[in-house]
């Protein structure tokens, strides 16, 4: 079983519409939730950290973690063309190195 | 990009020849990291330091070796490239052992021919 698990995609949205991306983690462990946002050809940026369940707010970006089911999920609010990217979700633990899944890859069509 | 600067951004070179890639950074950050990206597999860690002259493996080391003689600069070598180290290499930073919250360089796109 892997560490972490994401829909490649790709998720194909309207702009304006919620973008809702999930991942799943299998290791218990994992205290730090984190999203990352790669542009084609760039290296990712890091959007959103947080280490405990519950929901976290950045402008547009919410982050959402429950640890009891393993389950990371960040929503996109008012999706625009810009935030067309793969989304990472790699769960952290001290003393470990960051797991990353293979990402969900997002269209915000115009 | 959190003042990292990978070099060279693209490079190709001979199967068997040996490769240096090299990850500059200007935070002062003590951990730094190599990762490849391939399609199918993600981000793969190769090789991480945690300190000057302080380094260890990560998941895909075979066949790289890594140097830290300063803390700004983290050079990732291919002994003796092969096809199968045709990949995108990415630098990483951060304050934190666990990698957490870690700023990525802009990568380097190798081919081996």
């Amino acid at each position: 079983q892997k560490e972490v698990e994401q829909d490649p995609g790709p998720l194909s949205v309207p702009e304006g519409a919620i973008v809702s991306l999930n991942c799943t983690y299998s290791n218990s462990a994992f205290q730090y939730f984190m999203w990352y946002r790669q542009y084609s050809r760039k290296g990712p940026e890091l959007l959103m950290y947080t280490y405990s369940s519950g929901n976290k707010e950045d402008g547009r970006f919410t982050a959402q973690v429950d640890k009891s089911s393993k389950y990371i999920s960040l929503f996109i609010r008012d999706s625009q063309p810009s935030d067309s990217a793969t989304y990472l979700c790699p769960p952290g633990a001290a003393g470990n190195k960051l797991t990353f899944g293979g990402g969900t890859r997002v269209l915000v069509k115009p | 990009d959190a003042g990292i600067t990978q070099s060279p951004r693209h490079k190709v070179t001979e199967t068997g020849t040996p490769v240096t890639l090299r990850c500059h950074q200007t935070e002062n950050h003590r951990y730094m990291y190599w990762y490849r990206q391939d399609p199918g597999h993600g981000l793969r860690l190769i090789h991480y330091s945690y300190g000057v002259k302080d380094t260890d493996k990560g998941e895909v080391s075979d066949g790289y070796s890594v140097s830290r003689s300063k803390t700004e600069d983290f050079l990732l070598t291919l002994e003796s490239a092969t096809s199968s180290q045709t990949s995108v290499y990415f630098c990483a930073i951060s304050n934190r052992g666990s990698g957490t919250e870690a700023f990525f360089g802009q990568g380097t796109r190798l081919t081996v021919v």
